[in-house]
């Protein structure tokens, strides 16, 4: 199994630009979740998915950060514009549902963000 | 919102010896699990013990977990360089919402 895919594995941009963070779960998982890292303030949650339909995007810090799930092997997270505040790794996690979402979780390799 | 929390938040020690990190929790949980970072990398399960689990193994991995103080411990036996990682504690904040990460332990294993 290839696990998570994510792309870019680094992206460097300037304030305003648009970004948008790519995803692949693992095949038949059907709970995907984005995270976010800083050294701050740890790993957040910011929005997950159950069956391709958005469960909980509270994590979301704006209006300028949104996620969509247009099938089951593919997700994005789009941040519009953009700010230096927002320089962190995005990570993408998928899950099977037999725990409902509350096993185990497979990690991708994270999309570094810096922007300037 | 935290939910987890490690201590300490840097441990150093040699290669062969044991160490023991900690997590604390807020919450009633149906679960706790461990994950382990390598420097630019992204988090790998190590192990899940639920809550009517007092202890669990795997390999050189040893989990405790005490609900009564809401607390759980990893342990690594006779650790080796490669073990130098952030490990990291999590839980669900409730019921069957998503795991809630803490800010982990930065282990360092010194050849």
């Amino acid at each position: 199994d290839a696990g998570v895919i994510q792309s870019p594995r680094h992206e460097v941009t300037e304030m305003g630009q648009e970004v948008t963070l790519r995803c692949k779960p693992i095949s038949g998982h059907d709970y995907l979740f984005w995270y976010r890292q800083t050294m701050m303030r740890g790993l957040e949650l910011l929005i997950y998915f159950n069956n391709n339909v958005p469960i909980d995007d509270s994590g979301m810090p704006e209006d300028r950060f949104s996620a969509k799930m247009p099938n089951a092997s593919f997700s994005t997270l789009k941040i519009q514009p953009s700010e230096p505040r927002d320089s962190a790794v995005y990570f993408c996690a998928s899950s099977s549902g037999h725990e409902k979402g509350t096993g185990e979780l497979f990690f991708g390799e994270g999309s570094r963000l810096t922007v300037l | 919102s935290q939910q987890g929390e490690e201590d300490p938040q840097a441990l150093s020690i040699q290669e062969g010896e044991n160490a023991t990190m900690n997590c604390s929790y807020k919450t009633s949980i149906n679960n706790l699990q461990w994950y382990r970072q390598n420097s630019g990398r992204g988090l790998v399960h190590l192990i899940l013990i639920r809550s009517n689990e007092r202890e669990k193994h795997s390999g050189r991995l040893r989990v405790t977990l005490d609900t009564s103080k809401k607390s759980s411990s990893l342990l690594i036996t006779a650790s080796r360089a490669a073990d130098t990682a952030s490990y990291f504690c999590a839980t669900p904040l409730s019921g069957n919402t998503p795991l809630v990460f803490g800010k982990g332990t930065r282990l360092s294993v010194i050849a």
